[in-house]
């Protein structure tokens, strides 16, 4: 099993549609947690960070489910510009707080 | 605030010759990284460093050399560049955990650097 796993997509959806997408983590000891979008061939940009249950930030939701090890991204009202391939990272505590396993990422196309 | 700032943006190589890239970042952060991102693949990390002066390997060190002389510069040399080196190198930094912090900073990465080895 990898460390992080992502549904690499890609997530077609309307705008205005509510996408959720998660996030998978093999290390139980893990305490952070972090969201990035990535638009193509750019830098990873961070969207939200997660240490307890979830994080808010206008249209864009993350829980943590610590019982079933995965993280969410939930995305309401989707805009066009809201396209770009989606980052969970995840920093496992055990193995020393400067390591941060990437997923591969979402893919996600918000359509016209 | 620039935040992370990478040099060059852009450069082509040819087999064999060496070059270094520079990373800066002006947020006073203490831990500092260099990834490479392939296509189709994640963030693979190349080396990192958890202050001044020290320097480790990560995932993907062979055919790099880093240093870091000064808290807030990073950088990154290939001695004698591959084509399998072709790739986009972004660097990265985050505070270090202590105190009324969390365990796991985020990282904030600079806009990268897209080298090609012909």
């Amino acid at each position: 099993r990898k460390e992080v796993e992502q549904d690499p997509g890609p997530f077609n959806v309307p705008e205005g549609a509510t996408v959720a997408f998660n996030c998978t983590y093999s290390n139980s000891a893990s305490q952070s947690f972090f969201w990035y979008r990535q638009d193509c061939r750019k830098e990873p940009k961070l969207l939200m960070s997660v240490y307890s249950s979830g994080n808010e930030d206008g249209r864009f939701t993350a829980q943590l489910n610590r019982a079933s090890q995965y993280i969410s991204l939930l995305i309401r009202d989707s805009k066009l510009s809201d396209s770009a391939t989606y980052l969970c990272v995840v920093n496992p505590a055990a193995s020393g707080t400067y390591k941060y396993i990437f997923g591969t990422g979402t893919r996600l196309k918000v359509l016209a | 605030n620039a935040g992370v700032t990478q040099t060059p943006k852009f450069r082509v190589l040819k087999t064999g010759q060496s070059m270094t890239l520079l990373c800066a970042q002006d947020m006073n952060h203490e831990y500092m990284y260099w990834y490479r991102q392939d296509p189709g693949m994640g963030l693979r990390l190349i080396h990192y460093s958890v202050g001044e002066g020290t320097t480790a390997k990560g995932e993907v060190p062979d055919g790099y050399n880093v240093s870091r002389l000064k808290k807030q510069n990073f950088l990154l040399g290939l001695e004698s560049a591959a084509p399998s080196q072709t790739s986009v190198y972004f660097c990265a930094s985050s505070y270090r955990p202590r105190g009324l912090r969390p365990a796991g900073q985020p990282q904030h990465f600079g806009d990268g650097t897209r080298l090609s080895i012909l």
